[in-house]
């Protein structure tokens, strides 16, 4: 199993820019995340999604939107970057099993807005 | 709303010593509580559960209700414990995770 894969690793954009992280999961998770981590204040949740079908606002939407494309894909969009955007994202799925809850990380994307 | 603080953006401690990482939390209700950890130029990843009262990597936790507490804890620190460390809370129902602002651990020689 791949996990939780995202694509791009990297990404520059102009402000005013637009363009999509993609998030793709194979471990039929139900729930997936995006959050952004920026130095000094962790990992913020951006949007989320608890099943197919649905999505809702984090804790930091402003300037992002998403779409569960179905079960195993979760993208998320920036219209129009701003330089505020420049951050590491990551997606995440989520699952709980016998041993508890878990979330599964992706390996990120560097995103840098100029 | 629930908030997870870690007061201690980076901590450097000498192998072999002792090593905390604070995290306190404010949660109305029953939370669960968990630490990730991220090593260099890998991706986050679950390193224990406090329902779990389980010992990894020799790294240990006690969710302290009274204080709203959950502090990483490992008697002999190693150089390969270097890392980014964040703690989490999960609410009674839901899926959601808040994360703290995370310690990075330096683990010196």
């Amino acid at each position: 199993n791949a996990g939780v894969t995202q694509t791009p690793k990297f990404q520059v954009l102009k402000t005013g820019q637009s363009m999509t992280l993609q998030c793709a999961q194979d471990m039929n998770h139900n729930s997936m995340y995006w959050y952004r981590q920026d130095p000094g204040m962790g990992l913020r949740l951006i949007y989320y999604s608890a099943s197919e079908g649905t999505t809702d606002k984090g804790e930091v939407p402003n300037g992002y939107n998403v779409s569960r494309l179905n079960k195993r894909e979760f993208s998320l969009r920036l219209e129009s970057a701003a330089p505020s955007q420049t951050s590491v994202y990551f997606c995440a799925s989520s699952q709980t099993s016998y041993d508890g809850y878990e979330q599964y990380f992706g390996p990120g994307t560097r995103l840098t807005v100029t | 709303a629930q908030r997870v603080t870690q007061p201690e953006k980076l901590l450097s401690v000498f192998k072999g010593a002792p090593v905390e990482l604070k995290c306190n939390y404010s949660y109305s209700g029953s939370p669960e509580l968990f630490w990730y950890v991220q090593y260099s130029r890998q991706r986050l990843q679950l390193l224990l559960r406090h329902i779990s009262r389980e010992s990894i990597k020799g790294f240990t936790a006690d969710l302290n209700k009274g204080e709203t507490s959950f502090h990483l804890k490992k008697p002999f620190a190693q150089e390969e414990d270097s890392a980014m460390y964040y703690c989490a809370l999960k609410e009674t129902s839901g899926s959601r995770l808040t994360f703290g602002e995370g310690t990075q651990l330096t683990v010196n020689p």
